[in-house]
């Protein structure tokens, strides 16, 4: 089973900076079958970027994803006041097992 | 408009069972595999099932095989969760999640439900 470990745990940035944010798996992520997800409080998960570095419909193109084999990046260019929310990284190439970080809490400063 | 509406949740002892039902609309839900998620109370969020389109192939997270079993009535565009001997560690929000694509290879998950709160205890 493919673990993901998400850093920082909690990153605390301004509205408008630049936000960096890191997947590492235990193992080779096969295809870059990687996606980030975003989830606000009381809300479901939305997601953002799948195939590592494709942008899901209506994502805002100040949000970009990057990486393969084991190192994957979310990068928010400039932030929102509404991107401050908790990301997940989830891979689903190892299947049958689907497996998402421990999550990335991103606050205001 | 493509939606997923969960429903069945509520509270149950340990050792109970309780099964979820996810409602599709707005799309053809017998193409596509689906997923169930669940996040527990300031958790993250864990991968717990997934059934393929015609209902053939499941599998299962380790922590819920041999208690969870999930379903799907494609004439009723309906996928379902049973629990059985549940536990306190099983109470969650559980969504069910539809992939990006309707293909027999692994996606991300695009369509969520809004979730049902299950909450296992005495």
């Amino acid at each position: 089973e493919i673990v993901l470990t998400q850093s920082p745990g909690t990153l605390s940035l301004s509205p408008g900076e630049r936000a960096t944010l890191s997947c590492r798996a235990s193992q080779s992520v096969s295809s870059s079958y990687l996606a980030w997800y975003q989830q606000k409080p009381g809300q479901a998960p939305r997601l953002l970027i799948y195939g590592a570095s494709s942008r899901a419909t209506g994502i805002p193109d100040r949000f970009s994803g990057s990486g393969s084999g084991t190192d994957f990046t979310l990068t928010i260019s400039r932030l929102e006041p509404e991107d401050f929310a908790v990301y997940y990284c989830q891979q689903y190439g190892s299947s049958p097992l689907y497996s998402f970080g421990q999550g990335t809490k991103l606050e205001i400063k | 408009e493509v939606q997923l509406v969960e429903s069945g949740g509520g509270l149950v002892q340990p050792g109970g069972s309780l099964r979820l039902s996810c409602a599709a609309s707005g799309f053809t839900f017998s193409s596509y595999w689906m997923h169930w998620v669940r996040q527990a109370p300031g958790k993250g969020l864990v991968w717990v099932s997934r059934i393929n389109s015609d209902g053939s192939s499941t599998s299962y997270a380790d922590s819920v095989k041999g208690r969870f079993t999930i379903s799907r009535d494609n004439a009723k565009n309906t996928l379902y969760l049973q629990m059985n001997s549940l536990r306190a560690e099983d109470t969650a929000v559980y969504y069910c999640a539809r992939p990006l694509a309707a293909r027999p290879t692994p996606t991300a998950m695009d369509v969520w439900g809004k979730g049902t709160t299950v909450t296992v205890s005495s």
